[in-house]
């Protein structure tokens, strides 16, 4: 699976998009872009993925480049429940490989 | 949507115990589970990959005779961590493919915080 390289840390101000970035320059054609977060002492929570269309859903946009080598995580309206580690991962879909995490953003949502 | 069930959430046992964790799919069957290990303040790490009716799959560098996983069934996979030592604290969490679910996505329990004193 490919690797993603994401900042460690980011701060959002409540009620502000969130834009939390994420790098996978090698990621193959078969891969999708999953992003997940975890809030402090839970088990990770799926956010959305996607191959190469931009997708919505009721609690995040992802974007992804047109080359699919970056893409962009959009928490549209932050609030202080979205302060968690987003995790970027891009894994091949048809298979029942695992999921591997890599170090994550640690969003910050300040009041 | 689906769910897994981990149980305990969290538990306090002796150096040189075992202790069991359990890993269950709720409303899906999954033939395949995960467990994964979490040290404060790093990301999660991959530690084998559960089977059911067959041997689970082991990391490179995990203990497979001090981390038995046993998947006897298409709802419930167990993680026994076998004479437990302090430095084996830490949060364990399992997740589980559903089939008909998002592009073969995965869900994850709540995961299960382990303090070996």
């Amino acid at each position: 699976d490919a690797k993603t390289t994401q900042p460690t840390s980011m701060d959002c101000a409540e009620g502000r998009a969130a834009n939390l970035p994420c790098n996978h320059s090698t990621i193959s054609g078969n891969e999708y872009v999953y992003w997940y977060r975890q809030i402090h002492s839970q088990g990770p929570q799926y956010i959305i993925h996607g191959l190469k269309n931009n997708e919505t859903n009721e609690m995040a946009s992802l974007i992804i480049t047109e080359d699919r080598k970056s893409s962009t995580l959009i928490l549209p309206h932050a609030t202080l429940r979205d302060t968690a580690v987003y995790y970027c991962i891009v894994r091949a879909a048809n298979t029942g490989n695992q999921f591997y995490f890599g170090t994550g953003t640690s969003l910050t949502v300040i009041p | 949507g689906a769910v897994v069930s981990q149980h305990p959430s969290w538990v306090i046992c002796k150096s040189g115990t075992s202790v069991k964790i359990e890993c269950r799919s709720l409303d899906f069957q999954a033939t395949t589970m995960f467990w994964y290990r979490q040290f404060p303040k790093q990301s999660l790490m991959l530690m084998a990959t559960s089977n059911e009716g067959s041997k689970a799959t082991y990391e490179q560098g995990v203990e497979k005779d001090k981390f038995l996983i046993n998947h006897a069934s298409l709802t419930l996979s167990t993680l026994t961590v076998t004479s437990a030592h302090p430095e084996d604290s830490s949060f364990y969490i399992c997740s589980a493919r559903d089939p008909s679910g998002y592009a073969f996505g995965y869900t994850f329990g709540s995961g299960t915080r382990l303090t070996v004193v």
